[in-house]
């Protein structure tokens, strides 16, 4: 596609509850990041795909995290038993091969609010 | 980890004004990216650096690699409402390799008022 994009825009769950995010990157970009920015604060790696791999999951902040992404396009970030601490917007981004220089292109994020 | 520290938190101008904002980080880059955040949306690559003192212009923004290499600037001449937004700095983790994670700072929260 044109550019990366993220569904759903908005969630809304209940404690306790599953979520599934989704990304779809560029076309033909290898690299997809998944970031995490809470209120007023800035951008938290969780998590780096090359591929179809995650060389780099580092950023995961407990065992409710995981993604996977297939076919070394789209990608799926779920939370299991959702906390309200888990409130926050969920960015997406790719890159074409994962330079770091080169920068990467967001998408606009899903923002998960859990009640 | 590595941090990147960005000042100020947030800023208040009035449109016309002139704009700075820093990074700084107690490791070394070897590139500096600044990103511009809107409301509602995911940030925007606006300027890459690749060399220590190099300057360099988009527009109405300028941006240096600080000569240590710890730091870098951006400046915003003649502020525009569309200037609104989080402005965050971003760096390649250390550790050798060149692929991967960007680390970003904390982000400078620009409100500019017509």
């Amino acid at each position: 596609g044109a550019g990366v994009s993220q569904s759903p825009s908005n969630k809304v769950t209940e404690k306790g509850k599953d979520v599934e995010l989704r990304c779809d990157p560029i076309s033909g970009h290898t690299a997809l990041y998944w970031y995490r920015q809470s209120l007023g604060q800035g951008l938290e790696f969780l998590i780096y795909f090359q591929g179809n791999s995650a060389p780099d999951k580092s950023g995961l902040p407990s065992d409710r995290f995981s993604a996977e992404r297939t076919g070394g396009s789209v990608s799926t970030l779920t939370i299991q038993r959702t906390q309200q601490e888990d409130s926050a917007v969920y960015l997406c981004a790719s890159s074409l091969v994962g330079l770091q220089t080169n920068g990467y292109t967001f998408g606009s994020g899903t923002r998960l609010t859990v009640v | 980890g590595q941090q990147l520290n960005q000042s100020p938190q947030s800023m208040f101008i009035q449109e016309g004004e002139d704009v700075s904002m820093n990074c700084t980080s107690s490791s070394i880059f070897n590139t500096w990216l600044w990103y511009k955040q809107d409301p509602g949306e995911g940030p925007v690559l606006l300027i890459a650096l690749y060399k220590a003192g190099e300057l360099t212009s988009n527009g109405r923004l300028t941006a240096q690699f600080g000569i240590t290499r710890k730091d870098s600037f951006l400046n915003i001449s003649a502020s525009i409402p569309s200037d609104v937004g989080i402005y965050f700095c971003a760096g390649p983790n250390a550790g050798g390799t060149s692929y991967g994670k960007l680390t970003f700072g904390q982000g400078t929260i620009l409100t500019v008022h017509p």
